[in-house]
């Protein structure tokens, strides 16, 4: 199946930082999604980008499916932004099933 | 419009006792996962339906494990017993195509 490594597994930083996340997975894909999971355990959708490039207001998504990559930017930080950001592609047989990385834990300090 | 809707959101049960969880996907979404998260891990697919059949049930252990969708909608979780190593949170996600929405979880906590 699918492995996905995602970096880095910690992260702090100070409020109205910039930060990047990558994906790396070990097999093509034609799903990707990128989640937040809040200190509530509620997973938010940041974003569904299986190539390409997406951007919602300060996070924006790119994608190199030919490369198996994918990088969340996350600007100018708030504290709200704080929990654990999971990437979780799928494809092959399973099209539907996701296989989500350990995750990167964001913490951001006022 | 309403997310996907779980219940209860908590539970705490005494080993080899049966445990049951129900999850309400978004409305006209066909396809339905469950997942279970361990701590300080990402979740893991249990199984998977197609309106009402199980496409996808390789991760469930059957020993224990079961889960039913009557008539496409709703859909059921049972573990019956539960052991320790069952504590953990119970994800239900829903989709129309390939994304997936997760409701809040049940938070199992097994004595």
């Amino acid at each position: 199946g699918i492995q996905v490594e995602q970096s880095p597994p910690d992260l702090i930083l100070q409020e109205g930082a910039n930060s990047t996340l990558r994906c790396n997975f070990s097999d093509s894909v034609n799903n990707l999604q990128w989640f937040h999971q809040n200190p509530w355990g509620q997973l938010i959708n940041l974003f569904y980008i299986p190539s390409g490039t997406k951007q919602n207001g300060r996070l924006s998504a790119t994608t190199v499916a030919t490369e198996r990559y994918s990088l969340l930017y996350i600007s100018s930080s708030q504290t709200t932004d704080s929990g654990v950001y999971f990437c979780a592609p799928g494809g092959g047989g399973s099209q539907g099933n996701l296989i989500f990385g350990k995750g990167t834990k964001l913490s951001v300090k006022p | 419009e309403a997310g996907v809707v779980q219940s209860p959101r908590y539970k705490i049960i005494e080993k080899k006792q049966p445990v049951a969880f129900w999850c309400n996907p978004i409305s006209g979404h066909n396809t339905l996962y469950w997942y279970r998260q361990n701590l300080g891990q990402g979740p893991e697919l249990l199984i998977r339906y197609e309106n009402e059949e199980a496409v996808d049930d390789s991760q469930l252990p059957k020993d224990r494990f079961s889960a039913e969708r009557l008539k496409g909608v709703d859909s059921t979780l049972k573990i019956q017993p539960a052991e320790l190593g069952d504590s953990a949170v119970y994800l239900c996600a829903s989709s129309f195509l390939y994304e997936q929405y997760f409701g809040p979880g049940t938070r199992l906590t097994v004595t």
